[in-house]
């Protein structure tokens, strides 16, 4: 079983939608969480960390569901700008980082 | 953020030569570097870990022999793909993370195109 998964998409969402991407881990002794984002051809980049209390950042929303063990990212009034690949990051101890496959979105006009 | 530099960004290099490929954390001490690789629409996949001072840790189907990693202080790692071939053409990329619970910042990536 992989440690994390992740729904590859693809997502396409006409513009000014919401949407959400759900991310399972594994290992329920897991303590920090993140979300990047990679455009095509280029390196991710941090989008947030997901706190448990879940948190938010303008049209972002993170949340944890340690009893589900999934991660959530959930985009309000979606951009043509938010058209990537979001990745989930679960990093159970000091040197693991554990990449989901990443969920493609596209966001259409 | 957190500034992780990697050098060079793209290289071409023929059949059985080496390439080593640069990461440095500019702004901050790394006690760890990842390095990962990513073929054409695909997912990162992690090569090994490098720890300042220590031996890399390698995942399981990477070659320590072929893949030299080499993290000579808290600020530099070095992945030296040896006697490269075609089928080592791909995305690499590395990453820093300044200690054990933080998010890792990535490099810009390295495209390694062997002909």
């Amino acid at each position: 079983r992989k440690e994390v998964e992740q729904d590859p998409g693809p997502f396409n969402v006409p513009e000014g939608a919401t949407v959400a991407f759900n991310c399972t881990y594994s290992n329920s002794a897991s303590q920090s969480f993140f979300w990047y984002r990679q455009d095509c051809r280029k390196e991710p980049k941090l989008l947030m960390s997901v706190y448990s209390s879940g948190n938010e950042d303008g049209r972002f929303t993170a949340q944890l569901n340690r009893a589900s063990q999934y991660i959530s990212l959930l985009i309000r009034d979606s951009k043509l700008s938010d058209s990537a690949t979001y990745l989930c990051v679960d990093r159970p101890k000091g040197n693991q980082f554990y990449f989901g496959t990443g969920t493609s979105l596209t966001v259409i006009p | 953020g957190a500034v992780v530099s990697q050098h060079p960004s793209r290289v071409i290099c023929k059949s059985g030569t080496s390439v080593k490929i640069e990461c440095r954390s500019l702004d901050f001490q790394a006690t760890t570097m990842f390095w990962y690789r990513q073929f054409p629409k695909q997912s990162l996949m992690l090569m090994a870990t490098s720890n300042e001072g220590s031996k890399a840790t390698y995942e399981q189907g990477v070659e320590k022999d072929k893949f030299l990693i080499n993290h000579a202080s808290l600020t530099l790692s070095t992945l030296t793909v040896t006697s490269a071939h075609p089928e080592d053409s791909s995305f690499y990329i590395c990453s820093a993370s300044k200690d054990l619970n933080t998010e890792a910042f990535f490099g810009q990536g390295t495209r390694l195109t062997v002909v």
